[in-house]
This record gives structure tokens, sequence and C-alpha cells, in this order.
């Protein structure tokens, strides 16, 4: 079946632009999580929904990232205002439940911002 | 992502050669590890994992092991492929927590 899918694959913002990013988990994946990867790094915890709730928003490095899932399905990070350290790929997974299910990872979104 | 394997420590293997990658965890709380294998511009891959009331754990072809006592993971991937070229990150979590914690990460080469 399709995996975690995310949209749109590269975006380049300028500096004080409001971008949003989509992700599509695996059909009736109740977690969803939001990770951001550096260039070089492991990928960073940024926030955790179990179906439409968000349960986690501790990793969002500021005020200007903001994320929902208002249907349990679909997911959108937005960040407001860009800045160049918010330049990173935007990783996206989904698991079966929470906790320890096995979290399957999206392709990522490339943010450049110039 | 891509160009994730960019300032990452690299290991070069012998085609058909064993390779280990090695990772120290951080936090001595943790009790369940899984390895992850990312190629470029694409997600991680789970590979394996283990909890902390093991010291061993078999796959096809890998092998975790772990070390509470030094806080040590080791993936050891046998008769190493052209295709498992790739970034390798260790994660570690606790038992009541779905919060991934990623290692640095280590570039696996393998040349024919």
């Amino acid at each position: 079946g399709a995996g975690v899918s995310q949209s749109p694959r590269y975006k380049v913002a300028k500096r004080g632009q409001d971008v949003a990013l989509r992700c599509d988990p695996i059909s009736g994946h109740v977690s969803l999580f939001w990770y951001q990867q550096a260039l070089g790094q492991g990928p960073e915890f940024l926030t955790y929904f179990q179906n439409e709730a968000q349960l986690d928003k501790s990793g969002l490095p500021s005020d200007r990232f903001f994320a929902e899932r208002p249907e349990g399905s679909v997911s959108t990070l937005k960040i407001q205002r860009t800045q160049q350290e918010d330049s990173a790929v935007y990783l996206c997974a989904s698991s079966l439940g929470g906790d320890l299910y096995e979290q399957y990872f999206g392709p990522g979104t490339r943010l450049t911002v110039t | 992502g891509e160009n994730v394997g960019l300032h990452l420590p690299t290991l070069s293997v012998q085609e058909g050669d064993n390779s280990i990658i090695n990772c120290a965890y951080s936090n001595s709380a943790s009790d369940y590890f899984i390895w992850y294998k990312q190629e470029s511009g694409k997600g991680p891959q789970f590979i394996i994992d283990i909890r902390s009331n093991m010291d061993k754990r078999q796959g096809q072809r890998v092998t975790v092991l772990l070390n509470k006592t030094v806080k040590h993971l080791s993936l050891q991937i046998a008769a190493t492929q052209p295709g498992d070229s790739a970034v390798y990150f260790c994660a570690e979590t606790m038992d009541s927590s779905y919060k991934l914690i990623f290692g640095s990460g280590t570039r696996l080469l393998v040349r024919p």
C-alpha cells in the first residue's frame, strides 16, 4: 500500500514568507509525528498527534511554528515569517498507535529559506 | 532527506565484508532502541529494534547489540551489499514515550 507522502518535496521561501507543508499519513494510522532534520544531523522531534488531538508540541522551536490535523488524517505544518535557521528537511511519520508502534517516515520536505 | 550524509562520520567497507556501526546513547533511563537507515532523498527506514531487557537481537543479515553499562549500541550488518550504502541512525526512547531521540548518524559506504 501507499506509504507516508509529503508535499511539496522542495520549497524555497524568502525570509519572512509563510510556508505550509503537507503530510498524508498511511491510511488508518492513528499517530502522526513531525520532525526537523538539519543538514548532517539526526531528526529532532517537533510535535505529535493522536487522531486530531495534538498531544505534544514541546519540540516546536518557536511560536512561528504551528501544526494541525483537523480531521485526524492529513496534517499541515505551518511556519510563519520564515527565518534562515528554519532551513531543514521536515519529516512526517505515522504509526498505528502511539508509544512503541513502528513509525513510518515520509520522504520529507526540504525547506530552504533565502 | 537530501544530502543527509554531509559532515557525518563515514565507515567504508568492501562489498561482502561485515560492517559494524556504533552509537553511544544519551539517556540511562532509555529502554527501547531502534536502528534506522536513511538513503539520500528518503525518510528514515526501520531496520531493527531492541528492548533494554535484551543484549542482542538478530534480524535478517543484521544484529543489534546493547551494552547498558556503557550506554552503547551497535549494528552489525553481515555480508554488506551496495544497497546497504546509506546513513544509519540509532534512536532511543523510554517505554512510556513516543518521542524518539536520534543520534547523529554514521554514513556507510560499500566499495564494490
